[in-house]
């Protein structure tokens, strides 16, 4: 039970913003909400985690609903090299990601 | 600094058997997890390691043992091989707690026949 809820797949023109959302309606109030991006025949690489506020840093923005029910993944300019499939995981608290499908970003120039 | 690294990239293995795999985590990380990913499926958690105990276990039968050592590397031993058990496994190390972010190796890709 992956216990989050993300589209299947996203489609983005290059250079465009990517809001990526997803849905943790069971989310308890010690887990974290993770971000993880897996290229093609590559292990999966952290993009970015919060448990409250919004987060950001130099790959993405992590919007997180103020019932934390829900967040949004924002690229702020896709590039080819973002196409991914992208994993929103609540994270317990020792640390155990629960990977879902995910959603995969396609990218058109 | 070095990643994760993996050992070996790949391996095929006859129904039945044993094998070993082996992760050297990144330096300072203390945390080992471990993950099956099928084809086409997201990872799935077998077992994480801290200070060489495990630290949780997902839903994996014993067969599926594993082993921290004092430099926190770890291994990965699937006893009884099945063909279900054909996948990527992946290792990412880590400090402890939920809040620190995982960093992953390039994966064992173990195909039994």
């Amino acid at each position: 039970d992956a216990k989050t809820t993300q589209p299947n797949s996203m489609e983005s023109n290059e250079e465009e913003p990517v809001h990526l959302p997803c849905n943790h309606s069971t989310i308890s109030g010690t887990d974290y909400i993770h971000w993880y991006r897996q290229l093609p025949s590559q292990g999966p690489e952290y993009v970015i985690h919060g448990l409250t506020s919004n987060v950001n840093n130099r790959m993405a923005s992590l919007a997180i609903a103020e019932d934390r029910k829900s967040s949004t993944l924002i690229l702020h300019r896709a590039t080819l090299r973002d196409a991914a499939v992208y994993y929103c995981i609540r994270a317990d608290s020792w640390g155990k990601l629960q990977f879902g499908a995910g959603t995969q970003v396609v990218v058109t120039p | 600094e070095t990643g994760v690294t993996q050992s070996p990239t790949h391996l095929i293995k006859t129904r039945g058997q044993q094998v070993t795999l082996r992760c050297s985590s990144q330096s300072g990380h203390n945390t080992v997890s471990w993950y099956q990913q099928a084809l086409g499926q997201g990872p799935q958690f077998i077992f994480q390691y801290y200070r060489e105990e495990e630290n949780g276990r997902g839903n994996f039968p014993p067969r599926f043992s594993g082993l921290q050592f004092p430099n926190y590397s770890s291994e990965l031993n699937v006893n009884a091989l099945e063909l279900d058990d054909s996948a990527l496994y992946l290792c990412a190390s880590s400090s402890q707690g939920v809040a620190y972010e995982q960093y992953f190796g390039p994966g064992t890709r173990l195909t039994v026949t």
